[in-house]
């Protein structure tokens, strides 16, 4: 089956414009991620969702970051007011929760922002 | 939180050498601990994982050794192969709550045919 997409690859921005960055989780993983990897570096996580139970934001560095699971499937992440720190590439992960079991995360391909 | 440490940052082996990566945590409730390999423009992808009560795994050419008092666990590819180049990350978490990963800084691993 499909694995984790993400939208778009690829995204340039200005400095100080939003961007929506879209993940289509694998079909009927009830958790999501977003982790972030600047350049040279390992990745960070940003935010969690697990079914319908309020996201740990624990990870978002300021508020200009938020996201959203609609429907609880696809994803959106949306930076405000965009700064040139921002710039890394944004990863979505997926994973079938399960309390009795380790749940391996399946990671999608990384949206690359690059913000001028 | 929980803290990772990956060394070395980068490795260059002979083909057919073995490659070893070491990686340290810091936070001794962390009970699970998977590796990923990075190609070039890709999403990490799980290699390999191991759970706080077993001491070592291994599938084919790739091992994983834990030892849960000394805080570190290491990856192990014997037989390197040209396409074994790549970024590998280490990772820890806990299995209950929201299982986030914590992630090493990496490891470019380059297998000089």
């Amino acid at each position: 089956g499909a694995g984790v997409s993400q939208s778009p690859s690829n995204k340039v921005t200005e400095k100080g414009k939003d961007v929506e960055l879209r993940c289509d989780p694998i079909s009927g993983h009830t958790a999501l991620y977003w982790y972030r990897q600047s350049l040279g570096q390992g990745l960070e996580f940003l935010i969690y969702f697990q079914g319908n139970s309020a996201p740990d934001k624990s990870g978002l560095p300021s508020d200009r970051f938020s996201a959203e699971r609609t429907g609880g499937s696809v994803s959106t992440l949306t930076i405000q007011r965009t700064q040139q720190e921002d710039s890394a590439v944004y990863f979505c992960a997926s994973s079938f929760s399960l309390r009795s079991s380790y749940n391996e995360q399946f990671f999608g391909p990384g949206t690359r922002l690059t913000v001028l | 939180g929980e803290n990772v440490e990956q060394h070395p940052s980068t490795l260059s082996v002979q083909e057919g050498d073995s490659a070893v990566i070491k990686c340290t945590y810091s936070d001794s409730a962390s009970n699970y601990f998977p590796w990923y390999k990075q190609e070039l423009g890709k999403g990490p992808q799980l290699i390999i994982d191991i759970r706080s009560n077993v001491g070592e795994k291994k599938d084919q050419r790739i091992a994983v050794t834990l030892n849960k008092t000394a805080k570190h666990f290491s990856l192990h590819i014997t037989e390197t192969q040209p396409e074994d180049s790549a970024v590998y990350f280490c990772a820890a978490s806990l299995r209950y709550g929201n299982n986030r990963l914590a992630f090493g800084k990496g490891n470019q691993v380059v297998v000089i045919p």
